[in-house]
Order: C-alpha cells, then sequence, then structure tokens
C-alpha cells in the first residue's frame, strides 16, 4: 500500500540532546513537509522540500534541521537550539507542477517529549 | 494566502447533516478553499476543494457562496467516526511551488448519539 509512515509513533529524549524523526513516502511524491502541532493548535510549517538535495525554510524553522538525499525520504533533526521541542510532529507529502494534484497527504505523526 | 475564521466547535447527533461555515472574505481570483481535518492524535486527512462551484465527493459537499467570501462542509449523515478537527483552508493551488497549507485552529466537531 502507498503512504506515508513516521517513526517512532512516541519519543522520549533528554534535554540538551539532538533527535531525528524520520520520515518516509512511497507515492512518488516530489515535494514534502514537516509540521508542528502543539496541543489545541493548529500545524506550523518547519520546512518542506520540492525535490531532491533542495529544501526551504518554512514558519518557525530555527531549531531545526532536514535533508532530503532521496526522494522518498525527509528526516528532521530537532536540535538542541530548539527552546521547546516538545511537541506533534507531522511529515506530509504531494506532488506538484503545472496541472499536478497537490492535495497533501500526511502520516500518523511523531510525539516527541523533551524532559 | 486569505485568512478564514471558523466556529470553535460544533455539535451535531448522529445520523444527521453536520454543516461547517468557514468564512474567508479576503479570498482572490485564484485562491481555492479546501478542507481538512484531523481525527485525534492523527495527521490531517484531506475531504475535499473548491474554486467557484459547488463540489461533491464521497466523504462530503462544498457549497462556495456566489461571491466566494465564504463556504460550508457538509457531512451528510454525520456519524462518530466524523468527530474531529475540521480545517478550513484558502489557497493558491499549485502555483509551481510546494503547496504551503496554513492551518488555523478549525473547528471541533462532536458527533453524538
Amino acid at each position: 500500500d502507498g503512504g506515508i509512515t513516521q517513526s517512532p509513533k512516541y519519543l522520549f529524549r533528554k534535554e540538551g540532546q539532538n533527535v531525528t524523526l524520520s520520515c518516509e513516502q512511497n507515492l512518488n511524491h516530489d515535494a514534502m513537509y514537516w509540521y508542528r502541532q502543539d496541543p489545541g493548535q493548529g500545524l506550523r510549517l518547519i520546512y518542506y522540500s520540492q525535490i531532491v538535495n533542495d529544501f526551504q525554510k518554512g514558519d518557525i524553522a530555527e531549531g531545526y534541521s532536514v535533508s532530503r538525499e532521496k526522494k522518498e525520504s525527509f528526516p528532521l533533526t530537532v536540535t538542541s537550539a530548539q527552546k521547546n521541542p516538545t511537541a506533534f510532529y507531522l511529515c506530509a507529502s504531494s506532488m506538484w507542477g503545472t496541472g499536478g494534484l497537490d492535495e497533501q497527504f500526511f502520516g500518523p505523526g511523531t510525539r516527541l517529549t523533551v524532559l | 494566502d486569505a485568512k478564514t475564521t471558523q466556529p470553535t466547535s460544533m455539535d451535531c447527533a448522529e445520523g444527521r447533516a453536520a454543516n461547517l461555515p468557514c468564512n474567508h472574505s479576503t479570498i482572490s481570483g485564484n485562491e481555492y478553499v479546501y478542507w481538512y481535518r484531523q481525527i485525534h492524535s492523527q495527521g490531517p486527512q484531506y475531504i475535499i476543494h473548491g474554486l467557484k462551484n459547488n463540489e461533491t465527493n464521497e466523504m462530503a459537499s462544498l457549497i462556495i457562496t456566489e461571491d466566494r467570501k465564504s463556504s460550508t462542509l457538509i457531512l451528510p449523515h454525520a456519524t462518530l467516526r466524523d468527530t474531529a478537527v475540521y480545517y478550513c483552508i484558502v489557497r493558491s493551488r499549485n502555483t509551481g511551488t510546494a503547496s504551503k497549507l496554513t492551518f488555523g485552529t478549525g473547528t471541533r466537531l462532536q458527533v453524538t448519539l
């Protein structure tokens, strides 16, 4: 089945440690996205990537880093510089290009708790 | 992208139609209305989108007013599984760049027996 997987579902880390969240898709989508969601709030865009080896900052990129070495994968690293990293992290993907469908498909999310 | 306004919460009896309103008075001519929903602790799910005509699919109907300043998402026969937060999003579609979605706080729909 085609879809987006994120792992792990729950993640605990100590303060000051970097942590990398995994996102993989087999939908052959060009674009991938990372969002953060805090309790009772909507989603905020962290980073997005339109093609391999290219990515752009979203609205709240500070304290995060990404890479896009493969079309299928878009890992997110939450660094120690992120002041309040505890949140629900969502990865999404979409096709893009003139006339293409670009609805975003979301993964199940990773809930990160920093102790 | 145009800003949207939605009620914070709504209730609906199971089996009845759920009508979720959205105001987007500053929408521009090339902007579409999208609806997503998010069931608790899951990723958002695309429901439907439209430009100016009413749209219907297997999940819902979207009614857009003639002046396009507001719209209503209709779930014709709500079930308990439709309990979720519903997000109305307005944005230009496929401008050649990745499609950033701006999520507000949405409407929390509670379907009850």
